[in-house]
């Protein structure tokens, strides 16, 4: 059984561009959910993708979006990067959508933003 | 709006001394209470998830324990190994949509 995979695994980028985060779900998981986790801090939930739509959405502006492809695996894309960017993305498959269930991380992303 | 307090935010413990870390939610009619550990520059690993107060999971040195409003996960003669973030997590009552919210997390080092 295949596990979340992430990448790239780290990325550096100036203020302004675009990046996008790639996840492979876990196999037989069809919900995606992102978190963005600051040094220090708990994650915090982006959104939430069930079968290719969005069916959630934490406090961030609309730059931070995201896609889920028939197989289930998904983007995240930042536009616009600011310095507050920076932060490790963790991606998280589950079986299903309902917030009780157990979530699947892969080992993250971590976005520095110069 | 819904909180998650861990405490305390660092604790080093020598190799055999028990302890507990503290999570305190104010989510009334939670629908789950889960436990992550997550090791540096990894994403966090599952640990149990309590769902009712009273209730009370075991895992080689780690119990978690859940009343009303706080849960406990109880480490009992820890090793070098244990070190490590750990993480609560509430399911708020809502929709099935809401997602989980974190605590900031207990960091735990244990010295041989």
């Amino acid at each position: 059984e295949t596990g979340v995979t992430q990448s790239p695994t780290h990325l550096i980028k100036t203020r302004g561009q675009q990046v996008t985060l790639r996840c492979s779900s876990q196999s037989g998981h069809n919900t995606v959910s992102w978190y963005q986790q600051a040094l220090g801090q708990g994650p915090q939930f982006i959104f939430q993708y069930y079968r290719e739509e969005e069916n959630g959405r934490g406090n961030f502006p609309p730059r931070f979006s995201g896609l889920q492809f028939p197989n289930y695996s998904s983007e995240l894309n930042v536009n616009a990067l600011e310095l507050d960017d920076s932060a490790l993305y963790l991606c998280a498959s589950s079986p299903g959508q309902g917030a009780n269930e157990k979530l699947f991380f892969g080992s993250g992303t971590q976005l520095s933003v110069l | 709006e819904d909180q998650v307090t861990q405490s305390p935010e660092a604790l080093r413990l020598q190799e055999g001394e028990s302890s507990s870390l503290n999570c305190s939610y104010t989510v009334s009619g939670l629908r789950g209470l889960f436990w992550y550990r997550q090791d540096p520059g990894k994403g966090p690993e599952f640990l149990f998830t309590l769902y009712s107060a009273g209730e009370e999971k075991e895992k080689e040195r780690l119990k978690a324990t859940l009343t009303k409003k706080e849960s406990f996960l109880h480490i009992t003669a820890p090793k070098p190994e244990d070190s490590a973030t750990y993480l609560c997590a509430v399911a708020p009552p809502n929709s099935g949509n809401t997602p989980l919210v974190f605590g900031k997390g207990t960091r735990l080092s244990v010295i041989a």
